[in-house]
Parts: C-alpha cells; structure tokens; sequence
C-alpha cells in the first residue's frame, strides 16, 4: 500500500508564475490536509479537503491560493503569482479517520 | 485559538541516555496528541499517538504521557541511538480537524 505522494518534490518559479502542487492521499483515504512550514519551524494547517468539498480553509491566504480535491485525481494545491514568501516546504497529509500520514513534501523556491 | 508550546527547542544527549520533550496546550477540548519524526529533507513521520481516554502508552523504547489536568503531554525515548538523531514535532487536535503543531525540538544523539 504506497503512502501519500506529493509531486513535484522540488519546484523551482521565479516571481509572477504560477505554482500546482500535487497530493494523492493514502489508498482507502478520503480527507486531505495541507500544511506549509518554513524553515525551522512547525507546520502550519493551510486546508482540509473531502472529495469535491473544501470542509476548512481557515490557514489559508484569501488571495493567490486555492486548493480541490477533484472526485478522480489527486489534490491541487495552486498558487498564483508566486512571491518570494511562498518560498517553503508544503506538505499535505491524508487521513481516513484521526491519524493523519504526511507525503514526503514540495520543496517550493521563488527566485 | 488553540497553542501548543513545546520544550526544549534543542536536546543533546549522549547514545543510551533518556530523552524527554514536553507540550503544553490550552483548549480542553483537544483530544488527540500525536508525535511526528522528522528527518532532514522528509516528511513528518507519525511515530506514536495518544487519546484523551488513556494516560501513557509506550511502544518499544518510545512513550508518551498525557497529564489533561494540567494540559501537558511528554515524549520519552529511553536507550537512544544515533539513528534518533532528527526533530520531533507534538500535535494535537479535537477530531477531524487540522493539527496544530509545536514548533519541534531538535533532538542530537552523539554516540
């Protein structure tokens, strides 16, 4: 059974473009969180996706970002205008009940 | 909102000495603590996990520790090996919602 998969593990934008993450959760998973942390520090909850439904988008900026959870395909966590603060790792993590599993991360850097 | 500070922010230890890292939270609804590994450039690893019905649960040289009274909870490594070596992140949350993560403990096994 392979764990939550995150793609691209490094992605590299240069000011102005635009960035998409992307989480495909646990086999059998059917809730998908999206955290950032910056460097040397904890992971801050950015969203929290069901199938089709944004349940809490309370960590996320209003502007610029946005996340789905399509009903076939993984989650997109999209990023318009990248600047030079959205450079950080995001991860996402998948649950089916409490415990929630992390991918290995998208390591986002703005030039 | 809810907080959770976390103690210390680095820990040295010799190999086969104990390790011990203390949170401290404030909203008395949170019901589940769990405690994530992380190892440079990965993704938080669950390691273990405590609800708000137990006290303690141990798994091998790893336990945690739940005091609800005075709203802290511990992670004990006994025998440490250089392989611990990495930092160690508290969470904790109510069910079905995001975690809200310390700010990790940085954690150096010197053999």
């Amino acid at each position: 059974n392979a764990g939550v998969m995150q793609n691209p593990r490094h992605l590299v934008r240069r000011r102005g473009q635009e960035a998409r993450l992307r989480c495909s959760p646990m086999k059998g998973h059917s809730h998908v969180y999206w955290y950032r942390q910056l460097p040397e520090e904890g992971l801050k909850f950015m969203v929290y996706l069901q199938k089709e439904n944004i349940i809490d988008e309370s960590g996320m900026p209003k502007e610029r970002f946005s996340a789905e959870f399509p009903k076939e395909g993984p989650s997109i966590l999209r990023i318009q205008q990248v600047v030079r603060g959205d450079s950080a790792a995001y991860f996402c993590a998948s649950s089916e009940q409490e415990t929630q599993y992390f991918g290995p991360g998208t390591r986002l850097l703005v030039l | 909102g809810e907080n959770v500070e976390q103690h210390p922010s680095t820990l040295s230890v010799q190999e086969g000495d104990s390790a011990v890292i203390k949170c401290t939270y404030s909203d008395s609804a949170s019901n589940y603590f769990p405690w994530y590994k992380q190892e440079l450039g990965k993704g938080p690893q669950l390691i273990i996990d405590i609800r708000s019905n137990v006290g303690e649960k141990k798994d091998q040289r790893i336990a945690v520790t739940l005091n609800k009274t005075a709203k802290h909870f511990s992670l004990h490594i006994t025998e440490t090996q250089p392989e611990d070596s990495a930092v160690y992140f508290c969470a904790l949350n109510q069910a079905g919602t995001a975690l809200i993560f310390g700010k990790g403990t940085t954690l150096s096994v010197s053999s």
